[in-house]
């Protein structure tokens, strides 16, 4: 079993829509989650922090479900510039940032 | 941008050569991260230095090493290379602390042949 698991996609969703991206991962442990977004041929980067409170940054809220280990993205009123590939990122230690990815999903918003 | 920088950024080998890849670190940080990334995958992690000296590391065969220096810019030397080290390398520097963000840089991307 791969240690995260995401669905790769690819969502082909139009503008303005709501899409919901989820991921699980493996380890109980794991200390840490995130969401980092990569454009084609680039680096990733961090997209937002996710906690079990839930946050929420604009357009974007992350959550969090330690008990199912669980963790989601959603993203309200989609625009042409949020294609991508969304990764869903654990840190299985603190003191040891060793990120752990998942394969990516892959979205593109369509006019 | 992060900050973070990496040479060359392209690069094509051949099986069994060796090649040296290089990251300046962010301003402020401590710690070098590598990441491999093949193609339709997420990045897989290689290894981490810290303060010069090796901070955990994914699995990889021993032909993958770094360095770090005093600065805290680092190195990836691959020995050996083999058709499937094709990918994008990608290094993250950070500032090491419980949960601290990973800046990645742009990458280099390596073609085996």
């Amino acid at each position: 079993r791969k240690e995260v698991e995401q669905d790769p996609g690819p969502f082909n969703v139009p503008e303005g829509a709501t899409v919901a991206f989820n991921c699980t991962y493996s380890n109980s442990a794991s200390q840490s989650f995130f969401w980092y977004r990569q454009d084609c041929r680039k680096e990733p980067k961090l997209l937002m922090s996710v906690y079990s409170s839930g946050n929420e940054d604009g357009r974007f809220t992350a959550q969090l479900n330690r008990a199912s280990q669980y963790i989601s993205l959603l993203i309200r009123d989609s625009k042409l510039s949020d294609s991508a590939t969304y990764l869903c990122v654990v840190n299985l230690n603190f003191g040891n940032e060793k990120l752990t990815f998942g394969t990516g999903t892959r979205l593109t918003i369509i006019p | 941008e992060t900050g973070v920088t990496q040479s060359p950024t392209h690069l094509i080998k051949t099986r069994g050569q060796q090649v040296t890849l290089r990251c300046s670190s962010q301003s402020g940080h401590n710690t070098v991260s590598w990441y491999q990334q093949a193609l339709g995958q997420g990045p897989q992690f290689i290894f981490q230095y810290y303060r010069e000296e090796e901070n955990g590391r994914g699995n990889f065969p021993p032909r993958f090493s770094g360095l770090q220096f005093p600065n805290y810019s680092s190195e990836l030397n691959v020995n050996a290379l083999e058709l499937d080290d094709s990918a994008l390398y990608l290094c993250a520097s950070s500032l090491l602390g419980v949960g601290e963000t990973q800046y990645f840089g742009p990458g280099t991307r390596l073609l085996v042949l």
